[in-house]
């Protein structure tokens, strides 16, 4: 089947506009990721989704950082007012978690936002 | 605060050399470990895991607990090994990664 689906591939945008990322999880995945991939700062956790529980949105760098998952299976990024620092390659993940400790996570192929 | 230690951001090799990829953690809690891999122009996807204890295309990894490390390892690298590789451990709760920075093996003919 079809795996994670991430749109669009590529945005780039001009500082202080809004921008919106999606993410469209495997079907049947309870469990939803963003991560964040910058030059020189890796990979890191913004915010998870598990099924109808109230998402952890410890790793969200700021205010103007937002997602929301819709029917517990779509999920979109919003970046308002866009910031040079957020640009980076955003990665959406999902997972079907069960009773047992094994979580593979299965990555979408990211969205390279470009703030100009 | 969690924290994953990946000390080489590059490790050149030849192939059929044996190769250790770092990887030490700080971690409250008993985190499930994992490596993820990243070869060119594809996703991040699952190299292993812990707790299975497998080997996947001869790779491995053991969890020294004393050391909080989880070196990945290999006998006999191959030019395929090549790619940017990932420790992770994951949260028991929320069960999101926290990744290390990194480490691009090259695998030289």
């Amino acid at each position: 089947g079809a795996g994670v689906s991430q749109s669009p591939s590529n945005k780039v945008t001009e500082k202080g506009k809004d921008v919106e990322l999606r993410c469209d999880p495997i079907s049947g995945h309870t469990a939803l990721y963003w991560y964040r991939q910058s030059l020189g700062q890796g990979l890191e956790f913004l915010i998870y989704f598990q099924g109808n529980s109230a998402p952890d949105k410890s790793g969200l760098p700021s205010d103007r950082f937002s997602a929301e998952r819709t029917g517990g299976s779509v999920s979109t990024l919003t970046i308002q007012r866009t910031q040079q620092e957020d640009s980076a390659v955003y990665l959406c993940a999902s997972s079907l978690l069960t009773g047992s400790s094994y979580n593979e996570q299965f990555f979408g192929p990211g969205t390279r936002l470009t703030v100009l | 605060a969690q924290r994953v230690t990946q000390p080489e951001k590059l490790l050149s090799v030849f192939k059929g050399a044996p190769v250790e990829l770092k990887c030490n953690y700080s971690y409250s809690g008993s985190p499930e470990l994992f490596w993820y891999v990243q070869y060119s122009r594809q996703r991040l996807q699952l190299l292993l895991r812990h707790i299975s204890r497998e080997s996947i295309k001869g790779f491995t990894a053991d969890l020294n607990k004393g050391e909080t490390s989880f070196h990945l390892k290999k006998p006999f690298a191959q030019e395929e090994d090549s790619a940017m590789y990932y420790c992770a451990p994951s949260d028991t709760g929320r069960r999101a990664l926290t990744f290390g920075s990194g480490t691009r093996l090259q695998v030289q003919p």
